[in-house]
């Protein structure tokens, strides 16, 4: 089956810095990877996602990029700001399985104001 | 829009009651539901995929027995925890997948914090 794998772990930038949180995938089969953000007992929020046809996805602050040859895919996070603290999952599909998502073990965030 | 909501947000047990856990699309159909279970600070454990009219798929190491889970329509699903257990403890997310539009994405609601004394 599909396993992801995320680093780091724990991450913290001075605000307005850049953050970069790296995924790696096993299934070459996997062709959806979206981005979620968790703030502590809240629910999983999408941020972003891209598909295996596109090599590389923005959207205002937030951007990630895919290498399907060597299955990693991340997330950047540019000017960062305090808001953006939380722990961001990333996860891998492939939309044959029941278009289940196997998620990445997490990164934790903080923004130093 | 793409909303989904859970109920009960918290609750709290005597061990060896069961506990229904329900998961609402509300303003879409789903397909497919998905329940989660997290840990603290820990990332999200796939345990069953539900269909609407059909039996859920369970990951292995979940208990079938043990999690009833039941979609009867469109825009529900619900998670049975029977005969909780202190173990049982945990924060438990469903997702849903709507019918129409991009299949790929999953919505995702705020979780039951399920605490078994």
């Amino acid at each position: 089956g599909e396993n992801v794998e995320q680093h780091p772990s724990t991450l913290s930038v001075q605000e307005g810095d850049s953050a970069v949180i790296k995924c790696t995938y096993s299934d070459s089969a996997s062709n959806y990877f979206p981005w979620y953000k968790q703030e502590l007992g809240k629910r999983p929020q999408l941020i972003i996602d891209i598909r295996s046809n596109v090599g590389e996805k923005k959207d205002q602050r937030i951007a990630v990029t895919l290498n399907k040859t060597a299955k990693h895919f991340s997330l950047h996070i540019t000017e960062t700001q305090p808001e953006d603290s939380a722990v961001y999952f990333c996860a891998a599909s492939n939309g044959n399985t029941g278009n289940q998502f196997y998620f990445g073990t997490g990164t934790s965030l903080t923004v130093i104001p | 829009g793409a909303v989904v909501s859970q109920h009960p947000s918290r609750v709290i047990c005597k061990s060896g009651t069961s506990v229904k856990i329900e998961c609402r699309s509300l303003d879409f159909q789903a397909t497919t539901m998905f329940w989660y279970r997290q840990f603290p600070k820990q990332s999200l454990m796939l345990m069953a995929t539900s269909n609407e009219g059909s039996k859920a798929t369970y990951e292995q190491g979940v208990e079938k027995d043990k999690f009833l889970i039941n979609h009867a329509s469109l825009t529900l699903s619900t998670l049975t925890v029977t005969s909780a257990h202190p173990e049982d403890s945990s924060f438990y997310i469903c997702s849903a997948s709507p019918v129409a539009g991009s299949t790929d994405t999953q919505y995702f609601g705020p979780g039951t914090r399920l605490t078994v004394l």
